[in-house]
């Protein structure tokens, strides 16, 4: 167990609607990623938060959007869904942000667009 | 553009031998290196890692090696066992930009 907590586990919606993942990271993490990995593909990067700021952006589409809350919780938002949304989302915590430091995954939410 | 590449999609190896998974990157800027496992169903987990000012970082039976000049690193498995099958992805820490940009994977089956 990485202490890292995503939810739901698995998700399946219609094209066109919106959804919300959850990522609780460890405790004491003040850095939360994003990650989606799609068809056995490689992780690519979405987004960074760091003590409920954006730190970092990868190739998130404007149709995705994440934020980080007080109690370092994190949501990752998709609307307005594609099929080629669908895809394995990983959540990542670690202790801070740009050292050699490692982050921890959750277990990920699957989401099946149909 | 790929950063972090890892060339071999997939590996297989008879248990008890040495399994060498490698990875290759294009921006000298990185200065700490990872290697993550995952199964089927889970998240990655992380196995061992490098930093750049070392050529070397040992752990039971992992070790990852470093050669800054050919901006390449390796993972060996010595020796490997049936329950090491599992995607192998490496990744680099950007510390400019905060971000860990993974490779797209090596599947490693170990043989019983």
């Amino acid at each position: 167990d990485s202490g890292v907590t995503q939810t739901p586990k698995h998700l399946i919606t219609a094209t066109g609607q919106r959804v919300t993942l959850r990522c609780s990271p460890r405790s004491g993490d003040l850095s939360v990623y994003w990650y989606q990995q799609s068809l056995d593909q490689g992780l690519q990067f979405l987004i960074q938060y760091y003590n409920g700021e954006e730190r970092a952006k990868g190739n998130i589409l404007e149709r995705f959007s994440a934020q980080q809350f007080p109690d370092l919780h994190s949501e990752l938002n998709l609307s307005s869904l594609e099929l080629g949304d669908s895809a394995l989302y990983f959540c990542a915590s670690s202790v801070v942000t740009g050292t050699n430091t490692e982050a921890f995954f959750g277990q990920g939410t699957r989401l099946t667009v149909v | 553009d790929q950063q972090v590449k890892q060339n071999s999609p997939s590996l297989s190896v008879q248990e008890g031998r040495i399994s060498i998974l490698n990875c290759d990157y294009t921006n000298s800027m990185f200065d700490y290196f990872l290697w993550y496992k995952k199964y089927p169903a889970e998240g990655p987990t992380f196995l061992i890692s490098i930093s750049s000012i070392k050529d070397k970082n040992e752990d039971g039976r992992f070790t990852v090696f470093l050669n800054k000049s050919a901006k390449h690193l390796s993972l060996h498995i010595v020796p490997s066992q049936p329950g090491d099958s599992a995607v192998y992805f490496c990744a680099a820490l950007d510390s400019g930009t905060y971000k860990y940009i993974f490779g797209t994977g090596t599947r490693l089956k170990v043989l019983a």
